[in-house]
């Protein structure tokens, strides 16, 4: 298995439970931002994503909150099953180019 | 419809050893990027393609070398390997430079 992220933060969540992952970013410029998810040993996957221009967008299960005041992102996803369970990271787009936070471990108990 | 491959999946070389990672992609996307991504790190820009015929450096480009030899194939060199270079490598690709990208599943590369 994937050996990155041993010492990612790690938010511990109950089956059926609403889960909150938080991202702090850099860059006040940056005016698009994406979640990804990445499973143990796969590539990270497109989530969602956000232009600056917008507060919030929802998707299935999934919402982003976006904070320029603070220059804070939240990723929101309801009802978390097993499947979820995954590094998060969050990216943002100063001069057009992608840059990733460190990501954030999400598991998921029965 | 593969999306975005790359090969090999894991390679394991001495110091001083050269290696080619080989990426391509189906979608007819214009840009086209290489990452490392390193345990607590997250994943870090090595070089990038906004479109076929032109490359640009990213955050972490020394010790590499890359070719976009078309629009659907980018290549990424370690000329000499270090045990530094000890990492995952993704290939990604967008539309364009400010859109989505869409990873391939990564190349373990281990030098010793």
């Amino acid at each position: 298995g994937e050996s990155v992220g041993l010492h990612l933060p790690t938010l511990s969540v109950q089956e059926g439970d609403n889960s909150i992952i938080n991202c702090a970013y850099s860059n006040s410029a940056s005016d698009y931002f994406i979640w990804y998810k990445q499973e143990s040993g796969k590539g990270p996957q497109f989530i969602i994503d956000i232009r600056s221009n917008m507060d919030k967008r929802q998707g299935q299960r999934v919402t982003v909150l976006l904070n320029k005041t603070v220059k804070h992102l939240s990723l929101q996803i309801a009802a978390t099953q097993p499947g979820d369970s995954a590094v998060y990271f969050c990216a943002e787009t100063p001069l057009s180019k992608l840059i990733f936070g460190t990501g954030t471990r999400l598991q998921v108990f029965p | 419809n593969a999306g975005v491959t790359q090969t090999p999946k894991f390679q394991v070389l001495k110091t001083g050893q050269s290696m080619t990672l080989q990426c391509a992609q189906d979608m007819n996307h214009n840009s086209m990027y290489w990452y490392r991504q390193d345990p607590g790190m997250g994943l870090r820009l090595i070089y990038y393609s906004a479109s076929e015929g032109t490359t640009d450096k990213g955050e972490v480009p020394n010790g590499y070398n890359v070719s976009r030899l078309n629009k659907r194939e980018f290549s990424l060199r370690l000329e000499s390997a270090a045990p530094s270079q000890t990492s995952v490598y993704f290939c990604a690709s967008s539309e364009g430079t400010s859109g989505s990208e869409y990873f391939g599943p990564g190349t373990r590369l281990t030098v010793t």
